[in-house]
């Protein structure tokens, strides 16, 4: 158990639907990361997240954002879902800001797009 | 743009030997290098990171190189057993032009020991 955790653990959806997918870091942690995975595309950064401020954009889509909370929990949202969007969607976090070592990853979201 | 390169076929060994798993990047010159074991259906899991300036570096059963000349690390697993059966990911974090680091993961090499 990584001290990360995802919810939901499934979420299936139509296209067109909007989705939000949360993240709770491990205590202590400030930094979130979130990752699309899918079988042709490997793991992919979609954006980092320090402290509440954003530090880093990926290949994130403007139809996906995301924040970070006071309380340091994150949440992605995804919008306008097509069946593309179908991947497992995991969180990490890391104590660090500036550097994107020692990542310590959530079970994932698995969403999928009918 | 950064590229890392990973053998994309399965590595098969028996049981007790040593596996070794390549990963090759272009295009960079990183101050670290790090390892991921994921499982199907999971989220990686942080193996080992080795800094530039370190040949070498042990933890248990595994052993990382990193050769900034060649842009290789080599990752090892001494001993193997059936569950080191994962796929391994190299990772690096090359920085974006806003001066932020994009943590970029390879595609993996699945390992499978067979008993």
């Amino acid at each position: 158990d990584s001290g990360v955790t995802q919810t939901p653990k499934h979420l299936i959806t139509a296209t067109g639907q909007r989705v939000t997918l949360r993240c709770s870091p491990r205590s202590g942690d400030l930094s979130v990361y979130w990752y699309q995975q899918s079988l042709d595309q490997g793991l992919q950064f979609l954006i980092h997240y320090y402290n509440g401020e954003e530090r880093a954009k990926g290949n994130i889509l403007e139809r996906f954002s995301a924040q970070q909370f006071p309380d340091l929990h994150s949440e992605l949202n995804l919008s306008s879902l097509e069946l593309g969007d179908s991947a497992l969607y995991f969180c990490a976090s890391s104590v660090y800001g500036t550097s994107t070592s020692e990542q310590y990853f959530g079970p994932g979201t698995r969403l999928t797009v009918t | 743009s950064q590229k890392i390169e990973q053998n994309s076929e399965a590595l098969n060994i028996q049981e007790g030997k040593t596996a070794t798993l390549t990963c090759n990047y272009t295009n960079y010159s990183p101050a670290y290098l790090q390892w991921y074991r994921q499982d199907p259906g999971r989220g990686p899991v942080f193996l080992l990171l080795i800094r530039e300036n370190e040949k070498e570096k042990r933890k248990e059963r595994l052993k990382v190189t990193f050769d900034t000349t060649l842009k290789q690390s080599l990752f090892h697993i001494t001993a193997s057993q059936p569950a080191d059966s994962a796929t391994y990911l190299c990772a690096l974090d090359p920085p974006s032009s806003g001066g932020s680091y994009i943590p970029t993961f390879g595609r993996g090499t699945s390992l499978i020991v067979h008993p």
